[in-house]
């Protein structure tokens, strides 16, 4: 069973910043939060992961709350081209294989 | 970034045929490569774990008779499935993790297999 809960779906605006909530309550000290994406009948993309503190990239941000046990993707500007279902993921190193749950289906607007 | 690649990108085949899936990791070299079914609106499903020189792991559920899967090098996985049925029909994903980094998968484009 997959270790986080995400709504099934978001709307954003197109310009905004969305942001997408993640609960991985269970998580445990060796376990990282990855997010990955995946655009209609492609392979998943890579987005962004963290193990403790906020990390960002040339996509997006990611915060991790204090006790890890929730994290929020943010996406700053969105584009129609981030509509996308978007997985948050939580694995170990040494457990090597990631477990996809339901996602979030970001839907953003024009 | 690391680009990861699958042939074919789709295809259709009668039922009962068997089917290769091939997946490579182009820039880098991939000790394990993961083989996921995906149905239409749902979520991506692990079906088996691949080493490169041993036998793959597969999922509870998986049968591994009917998907063959080899790992013959550190850049080439095959997903053969076996007298395909019309059930068969899915979108077919690979990834495959690095030798180094925090454990980063890549996914391939996917293929989109139909069984008539």
């Amino acid at each position: 069973d997959a270790k986080t809960t995400q709504p099934p779906s978001m709307d954003c605006a197109e310009g905004r910043a969305a942001n997408l909530p993640c609960n991985h309550s269970t998580i445990s000290g060796n376990e990282y939060v990855y997010w990955y994406r995946q655009i209609h009948s492609q392979g998943p993309q890579y987005i962004i992961h963290g193990l403790k503190n906020n990390e960002t990239n040339e996509m997006a941000s990611l915060i991790i709350t204090e006790d890890r046990k929730s994290s929020t993707l943010i996406l700053p500007h969105a584009t129609l081209r981030d509509t996308a279902v978007y997985y948050c993921i939580v694995f170990e190193y040494a457990g090597n294989m990631l477990t996809f749950g339901g996602g979030t289906r970001l839907m953003v607007k024009p | 970034g690391a680009v990861v690649s699958q042939h074919p990108s789709w295809v259709i085949c009668k039922s009962g045929t068997s089917v290769k899936i091939e997946c490579r990791s182009l820039d880098f070299q991939a000790t394990t490569m993961f083989w996921y079914r995906q149905f239409p609106k749902q979520s991506l499903m692990l079906m088996a774990t691949s080493n490169e020189g041993s036998k793959a792991t597969y999922e509870q559920g998986v049968e591994k008779d009917k998907f063959l899967i080899n790992h013959a090098s550190l850049t080439l996985s095959t997903l053969t499935v076996t007298s395909a049925h019309p059930e068969d029909s899915s979108f077919y994903i690979c990834s495959a993790r690095g030798l180094a980094g925090a454990g980063e998968q890549y996914f391939g484009p996917g293929t989109r297999l139909t069984v008539t």
